[in-house]
């Protein structure tokens, strides 16, 4: 059973960067099917995507975040990772980290999900 | 961006009766349209991707409908489980959620 597990620290302080990892178990990250991404959610609210990437390295992101957002992959750890540079309270958010399919343009859905992990931005 | 504007905010409905979701996109999504399903502190469950077709093992009492702007998740009778908040997305031009529809029992 494919599982993704979110890990990192819970607490940034703002101007700095926040830095997760998402490690996957139970299947591989290296398979041409699939994107991986990170979604996160601030407190009470809804759903905002941040960006995706495959095995190879192809990644798209969320424009709003204007290039502060950046994901790598580590096959050999079966891990990926999403740094979030110069962070403000805005910032503050339940992070996903999921499976993705995706077509010929990018993602398209996420089918497996992580449990989340929570950060908050405060001095 | 295209906007993603689901209504109502809150659905009351009873055990065993039908339920009707809506999405608008801001601009035609053609049937690129996915439904999620997420419980209080559970991550987003995938239900229905392509506006209708059903993922792995989501029951048939959930439904998806709808191209271009317009877009339905109907839930045909409401069980004691389907009791939580429901988003669109879409993935014509890169991805943007709806702000949801809490389904609470009335």
């Amino acid at each position: 059973q494919l599982q993704l597990q979110e890990s990192g620290p819970g607490l940034v302080k703002p101007s700095e960067t926040l830095s997760l990892t998402c490690t996957v178990s139970g299947g591989s990250i290296s398979s041409d099917n699939y994107h991986w991404g990170w979604i996160r959610q601030p407190p009470g609210k809804g759903l905002e995507w941040i960006g995706s990437i495959h095995y190879r390295g192809d990644t798209k992101y969320n424009p709003t975040l204007k290039s502060r957002a950046t994901i790598s992959v580590d096959t050999s750890k079966d891990q990926f990772s999403l740094n979030l540079s110069s962070v403000t309270a805005a910032d503050t958010a339940l992070y996903y980290c999921a499976r993705g399919r995706y077509n010929e343009v990018g993602t398209t859905r996420f089918d497996f999900w992580g449990q989340g992990t929570l950060v908050t931005v405060s001095p | 961006e295209i906007v993603m504007t689901q209504s109502p905010g809150t659905l009351s409905v009873s055990p065993g009766e039908r339920a009707t979701l809506s999405c608008r996109a801001s601009q035609s999504v053609s049937s690129k349209l996915v439904w999620y399903q997420q419980k209080p502190g559970q991550a987003p469950r995938l239900l229905i991707y392509g506006a209708s077709t059903r993922a792995t093992g989501i029951p048939d009492r959930f439904s998806g409908s709808g191209s271009g702007t317009e877009f339905t998740l109907t839930i045909s009778s409401l069980q004691s489980e389907d009791f939580a908040v429901y988003y669109c997305q879409q993935y014509a031009s890169w991805l943007t959620f709806g702000g949801g529809t809490k389904v609470d029992i009335k």
